[in-house]
C-alpha cells in the first residue's frame, strides 16, 4: 500500500535552511503529482507547494514564494522541499500527500499521506 | 487566491446525528472539491473528492453535494468514530486552499 515518510524536520534559528524529505513507496512515484501541505501548532491545513507528475509544473503559496522550492528525485522515488530564510511562521507540521491524478499536469487532489515532520524555528 | 469558508467551526453532536457542514468558496470553483477528516495527532484522511465522490473504504454515511460555491458534507448517522476536524479544499486553481475546519465534538 502507498507509505510516505517524510524526515529532516527540527528545530532551527530564523533566516537559516532546512531541508524535508519524503520517501515515496507502494506506487509508481513518477506517475503522480505531489504535495507539500503544513499544520500550524493548534491551527488548520495549509497548502505550501505542488509540483507535477512529470516534475514541470511547480506552484507554492505565496508566503513562501522565493524561498521554499519544491522538487522530486524519480530515481529515488523521493519529494523533497528546500526550505530557506526560515521564519517563526514557517513552524509547523509539514505533511508530504501524493496527488490522486495519475499523470496529471494539473493535478488533483491528495489522496494519501505522509504522517509529518515538526519544523521549528526559533532562535 | 479563492477564500474557503467553513461552517460552523464548531459543531456539537450526538451518535445517531445527522450532521451538515457548509463549505463556500469566495469564487465558482465548479465540482473541483475534497473533504478530509483529521483526528488529533494524525494526517488527514480523504473522504470526498469532486464534490460528491466517496473515496474507497469510506463508510456510505458520507456523502457530499454542491458545485460552484456551495458545498455541504453529510454525516447521516453520527458514529463515536466520526468525532474529529473536517476540512475542505478547493483543487481548481494551482494555488490550493483549505477551509478552516470544523470540529465535531460529542455533545
Amino acid at each position: 500500500q502507498v507509505q510516505l515518510v517524510e524526515s529532516g524536520g527540527g528545530v532551527v534559528q530564523p533566516g537559516r535552511s532546512l531541508r524535508l524529505s519524503c520517501a515515496a513507496s507502494g506506487f509508481t512515484f513518477s506517475n503522480f503529482g505531489m504535495h507539500w501541505v503544513r499544520q500550524a501548532p493548534g491551527k488548520g491545513l495549509a497548502w505550501v507547494a505542488l509540483i507535477s507528475y512529470n516534475g514541470v509544473n511547480k506552484f507554492s503559496t505565496d508566503s513562501v514564494k522565493g524561498r521554499f522550492t519544491i522538487s522530486r528525485d524519480d530515481s529515488k522515488n523521493t519529494l523533497y522541499l528546500q526550505m530557506d530564510s526560515l521564519r517563526a511562521e514557517d513552524t509547523a507540521v509539514y505533511y508530504c500527500a501524493k496527488d490522486g491524478g495519475f499523470r496529471s499536469a494539473v493535478l488533483e487532489t491528495p489522496n494519501a499521506w505522509g504522517q509529518g515532520t515538526l519544523v521549528t524555528v526559533s532562535s | 487566491d479563492i477564500q474557503m469558508t467553513q461552517s460552523p467551526s464548531t459543531l456539537s453532536a450526538s451518535v445517531g446525528d445527522r450532521v451538515t457542514i457548509t463549505c463556500r468558496a469566495s469564487q465558482s470553483i465548479g465540482s473541483r472539491l475534497a473533504w478530509y477528516q483529521q483526528k488529533p495527532g494524525k494526517a488527514p484522511k480523504l473522504l470526498i473528492y469532486k464534490a460528491s465522490s466517496l473515496e474507497g473504504g469510506v463508510p456510505s454515511r458520507f456523502s457530499g453535494s454542491g458545485s460552484g460555491t456551495e458545498f455541504t458534507l453529510t454525516i447521516s448517522c453520527l458514529q463515536p468514530d466520526d468525532f474529529a476536524t473536517y476540512y475542505c479544499q478547493q483543487y481548481n486553481t494551482e494555488f490550493r486552499t483549505f477551509g478552516q475546519g470544523t470540529k465535531v465534538e460529542i455533545k
